[in-house]
């Protein structure tokens, strides 16, 4: 129904390379929130994303909902060690209230 | 703005203790607090949503018995973990959103605390 399926579960590459990830779901959403997790913290949000279509850079990283609103990529280019951690993709769907849906994560690891 | 806080940051307790978790909107009012829980390489599995001055909603599968929420005030929310046991140790998460003094709303975003790490011995 309204999971999110986020891709790829785990990267590795090397530093200054570009990364991309996505989210898909099988049905809409209204909103798309990109977190980070460091070891042992919290998630801080990244970029948060409230229209289909709409696309927002925060510094290296861009996200963009997509035009269906089952779908939103996040892109880090120019990857620095520091990059290393999990990224979540979230969002809430239609009528959910005060729900908001959790991606399973991408753990990424830059290689120096 | 939008800063979440935690305590404790880790606590060790022997199984069949309550343990109290405190989360705090350090510079906005939240209406609306989340508890999350995560175990080791997983993502956020929410245990409950708090709106100030009400009972909390608890999501299917979780004890409200066993898990106690309280969120008395706009800027403070307390898990509470009765009786502990083993099984109970893992990273808890709280959220936040509402509005801060300058017109900030939140609503679609949620902040997270730092995390509290509880091991039940």
């Amino acid at each position: 129904g309204q999971q999110l399926n986020q891709s790829p579960q785990s990267m590795f590459i090397q530093e200054g390379e570009d990364v991309s990830m996505n989210c898909t779901s099988s049905s809409i959403f209204n909103t798309w929130l990109w977190y980070k997790q460091d070891p042992g913290e919290g998630p801080v949000l990244l970029i948060a994303l409230y229209k289909a279509g709409e696309l927002t850079s925060n510094g290296r990283l861009t996200a963009q909902f997509g035009i269906t609103r089952k779908d939103s990529f996040l892109n880090i280019s120019a990857s620095i060690p520091s990059d290393v951690g999990i990224y979540f993709c979230a969002g809430h769907p239609p009528l959910a209230g005060n729900d908001m849906r959790f991606g399973a994560g991408t753990r990424l690891t830059v290689k120096p | 703005g939008a800063v979440v806080s935690q305590h404790p940051s880790r606590v060790i307790c022997k199984s069949g203790t309550s343990v109290k978790i405190e989360c705090r909107s350090l510079d906005f009012q939240a209406t609306t607090m989340f508890w999350y829980r995560q175990f080791p390489k997983q993502s956020l599995m929410l245990m409950a949503t708090s709106n100030e001055g009400s009972k909390a909603t608890y999501e299917q599968g979780v004890e409200k018995d066993k898990f106690l929420i309280n969120h008395a005030s706009l800027t403070l929310s307390t898990l509470t973990v009765t009786s502990a046991h083993p099984e109970d140790s893992s990273f808890y998460i709280c959220s936040a959103r509402g509005w801060g003094t300058s017109g900030f709303s939140s609503y679609n975003e949620q902040f997270f605390g730092p995390g509290t790490r509880l091991t039940v011995l």
